[in-house]
């Protein structure tokens, strides 16, 4: 059973507004969560994280919001620029050697 | 070099064959790992090795048989693969393993692209 799950395989958004990317999680236990991005013919690059004793983390136009209670992440870009184009990967640990990955949504910014 | 990479990028073997899939790191990580990534699911951790021994090994087949010489390198040998095997075969490296409360980002390379015919 799949303890993290991406729900929109795809989602587009035009250049310059908020792209949000929504992560669901089962397991309580997890307490550390990571946004990863991908493009194609490449590996996975780490994006940002947060520990579940924050609810928010920033870094530049990137943001990420966990929802503890409902057992929800979600990754917020503004402004969302052609090149944010990629693969947002979620994963989940609790504090093990595990990462649990969701599927992936696939982000398209429209110029 | 820098960061994580994976040689060769495409492999295509027959089922009878035997290949390995290299991983090399320079980022001075004491931890490695092997994903498989199939079509339409999640990344599927393999393998964890840390300073070179083997501590995770989630219920894979034998036909995939890791081997980490040094912190540095980590191969997957493969033998007798099935055509389900084709998918993304990533590598990963973390600065270490998890605990005590901390979790290490892990960084990826760009993975092997595997089809088993």
């Amino acid at each position: 059973d799949q303890q993290v799950k991406q729900n929109s395989p795809s989602l587009s958004v035009q250049e310059g507004r908020i792209s949000i990317l929504n992560c669901d999680y089962t397991n309580s236990m997890f307490d550390y969560f990571l946004w990863y991005k991908k493009y194609p013919a490449e590996g996975p690059t780490f994006l940002i994280s947060i520990s579940s004793i924050k609810d928010k983390n920033e870094d530049g136009r990137f943001t990420v919001f966990l929802n503890k209670s409902a057992k929800h992440l979600s990754l917020h870009i503004v402004p969302s620029q052609p090149g944010d184009s990629a693969v947002y990967f979620c994963a989940a640990s609790n504090t093990g050697n595990q990462f649990y990955f969701g599927t992936g949504t696939s982000l398209t910014v429209i110029p | 070099e820098t960061g994580v990479t994976q040689t060769p990028r495409h492999l295509v073997m027959g089922m009878t064959n035997k290949k390995s899939l290299k991983c090399e790191q320079h980022l001075g990580h004491n931890a490695m790992y092997w994903y498989k990534q199939s079509a339409k699911k999640p990344l599927e951790l393999m393998f964890v090795y840390s300073l070179e021994e083997r501590v995770e090994n989630n219920s894979v087949p034998s036909r995939f048989s890791p081997e980490c010489p040094n912190s540095s390198h980590l191969f997957l040998h493969l033998h007798t693969l099935q055509p389900e095997d084709s998918a993304l075969y990533l590598c990963a490296s973390s600065r270490g393993l998890a605990g005590g409360g901390r979790t290490d980002t892990q960084y990826f390379g760009p993975g092997t692209r595997l089809t088993v015919l």
